[in-house]
Formats: structure tokens, C-alpha cells, sequence
């Protein structure tokens, strides 16, 4: 099916480990996002992707890493999870620049870091 | 920076009774501006989308935001609330000469009976 698909949606890691969070799209679009969305401060930007191969850091990249080899795909690895990662996790799409476009969301990745 | 504040984290209006949802935003540049839903466990959609055309603006399911460039707000109304309006709403900005989106905290809002 068409659409955002995130994966995994459900994750439980401990302190120290390695953790990366798909995001899969079908439609092309040229713009990718992570958010991660916390009781409080609703929805932060990590990082955002233009286009392949150019990806920049949003309002909390500290802790993060991403990619962007392909259009469709714009994973994000958290390199030493800590506590305080624990959150939900957004990635979104866009079509066109911010200014015209519709962010479309995926549902979610829950990530619980022990 | 762009930024915007959403002024009460929790708002409750009676069934039938208007919806007011308040945000303030701050850029150098005329903004982008945006309102989101969030319903339970879902990601969000967007309801409506200010881009320096008509200042009022209406969305989907009866809801309507109106840019004020002197009061830097766009709040967000709807003349009557319906159970189904039960969500969390964010207000987002963009300036448009980066590529940043960027969202408030978010209003929940609490319809009653």
C-alpha cells in the first residue's frame, strides 16, 4: 500500500545500545522529517532531509544520526541510546518546500529506553 | 528562529459551544502557518495552512484560523464543538528559506457533554 510506513513501531532497548528507527515512503517525495514527540513539548525536529544524499540537523539533533541513500527511505539511528531518548518518534514526508506542502505522518515509533 | 507558543496545554469546551485554540508565532520572515490534529495513537494531519493568501483561512471539519500579522497569531476556531473534535492540535511554522517545520507544544482539547 501507498503511504509512510515506520518501523519498528514497538521498541524496548537498554542504556549504551545501538538503535534504528525505518521510515519508509512510497510517494517520492522529495522532503523527509523526524520528529519526537514528548508530554510537554509536543513535537521536536531532529532532523530534516531536502532531498537524497542532503539531510540537517533540526532542534535536537544531539544523540541522533541519519541518512538518506535513497529517496523513499530516511532512517535514524540512535548511536548510545540514553534514558532520556525514551520517547515517540515521527517521520514524516513532503512533496514540495514547507511553505505549499502537506507533512504526511506515519504512526509512530515508540521507543522505551531501560 | 521561528517558533510558535501555544497558550494552554489543556483546553474543555461543552459539545455545541465554540472552540478556541490560541497560538502566537515569531519569525524575521512572513510566515508559513499551519494547524495540526492528533487523534489517539495516531500520527497527525493537517487541518489547515496559512501561505499569505486570504488571511482567514478554513480547513477541514468546520474548523477556521485567521492570521493576525499585528497580533502574530493564527488561532484556531470552530463555532460548534462536536465529541469527535477530542484531539491534541498543534499550531506549526515555517519561514520558508530553510526547510524547517517547526511545531508548538500542543493543545488537547476536552469536549464535555
Amino acid at each position: 500500500d501507498a503511504g509512510i510506513t515506520q518501523s519498528p513501531r514497538y521498541k524496548i532497548t537498554e542504556t549504551g545500545r545501538q538503535v534504528t528507527l525505518m521510515c519508509h515512503q512510497t510517494w517520492s517525495h522529495s522532503y523527509m522529517f523526524w520528529y519526537r514527540q514528548d508530554l510537554g513539548h509536543g513535537l521536536r525536529l531532529i532532523y530534516y532531509s531536502a532531498a537524497a544524499d542532503i539531510t540537517d540537523k533540526g532542534e535536537v539533533p544531539d544523540g541522533y544520526v541519519v541518512s538518506r541513500s535513497k529517496t523513499e527511505n530516511f532512517p535514524l539511528t540512535l548511536e548510545s541510546a540514553t534514558r532520556s531518548q525514551t520517547s515517540v518518534y515521527f517521520c514524516a514526508s513532503l512533496l514540495t518546500g514547507p511553505t505549499t506542502g502537506e507533512l504526511f505522518f506515519g504512526e509512530g515509533s515508540r521507543l522505551t529506553v531501560l | 528562529a521561528q517558533s510558535v507558543t501555544q497558550l494552554g496545554s489543556h483546553v474543555s469546551v461543552s459539545e455545541g459551544a465554540l472552540v478556541l485554540l490560541r497560538c502566537n508565532y515569531s519569525s524575521s520572515v512572513p510566515p508559513y502557518l499551519f494547524w495540526y490534529v492528533q487523534y489517539p495513537n495516531q500520527g497527525l494531519q493537517l487541518l489547515l495552512k496559512y501561505t499569505s493568501a486570504a488571511t482567514l483561512v478554513k480547513g477541514i471539519n468546520g474548523f477556521e484560523a485567521e492570521f493576525k500579522k499585528s497580533e502574530t497569531s493564527f488561532h484556531l476556531t470552530k463555532p460548534s464543538a462536536h465529541m469527535s473534535d477530542a484531539a491534541e492540535y498543534f499550531c506549526a511554522v515555517s519561514e520558508g528559506r530553510d526547510d524547517k517545520i517547526i511545531f508548538g507544544k500542543g493543545t488537547r482539547l476536552h469536549i464535555l457533554p
